[in-house]
């Protein structure tokens, strides 16, 4: 039972450089999410794809770009990474058409440092 | 447009006892749907309960149940006969059930006395 899986899980870089963060689910679920969490804060949506090949912003997009790439992967990348992009990252997916018509189930997520 | 407000940043209980975790809640959506987050130390996020809004029954997991005020956007959470592995971040969620849109509250730390 894999779930939602995530990775890197630890992860370092020099600010200016690049990386994607991958993400796989493997309970067929329509919609994917990627969030990421900074302390004494909850969680906050960076972007989303409600299905495959559609991706839209969530709260805190800029900085970043996505990729959906078949129904199971959703990526997210920095293109260059700054320090105020450290943080702890979670991606989820959920069944339904909706973020309320099913839970949303995470991974375990990845610790993004950046100096 | 949806907030969510977790007014104590921290709790603490003893084992065996029961906690009451407040939340609070706005929202602009007539359809939405109320979630409880728990995230130990491991990081993982795990679902504890879940209220659809149009259900006037309070959500029940064992030992976890809802007290939800539809009026008073208010949806706290109690934690009976806590145990020690009940220690972690809990986070109150919501989302409408139009949207895509899981809003969170900034957590309460919950931390179970032996």
């Amino acid at each position: 039972n894999a779930g939602v899986t995530q990775t890197p899980k630890f992860q370092v870089l020099k600010t200016g450089q690049s990386m994607t963060l991958q993400c796989a689910q493997d309970m067929n679920h329509n919609s994917m999410y990627w969030y990421r969490q900074d302390p004494g804060m909850g969680l906050r949506l960076i972007y989303y794809s409600a299905s495959e090949g559609t991706t839209d912003k969530g709260e805190v997009p800029n900085g970043y770009n996505v990729s959906r790439l078949n129904k199971r992967e959703f990526s997210l990348r920095l293109e260059s990474a700054a320090p105020s992009q450290t943080s702890v990252y979670f991606c989820a997916s959920s069944g339904g058409t909706g973020a309320g018509n099913q839970p949303q189930h995470f991974g375990d997520g990845t610790r993004l440092s950046i100096l | 447009a949806q907030t969510v407000t977790q007014s104590q940043p921290e709790m603490s209980v003893q084992e065996a006892e029961t906690v009451t975790l407040s939340c609070t809640y706005d929202t602009s959506e007539s359809d939405y749907y109320l979630f409880w987050y728990k995230q130990p130390p491991s990081r993982q996020m795990i679902l504890v309960i879940r209220q659809e809004a149009y259900k006037q029954q309070n959500a029940t997991e064992n030992r976890f149940s809802v007290n939800f005020q539809k009026a008073a956007k208010s949806f706290s959470l109690k934690i009976s006969d806590s145990q020690l592995g009940d220690a972690a971040m809990y986070f109150c969620a919501n989302s409408g059930g139009s949207n895509y849109k899981l809003t969170f509250g900034k957590g309460t730390l919950l931390t179970v006395n032996p």
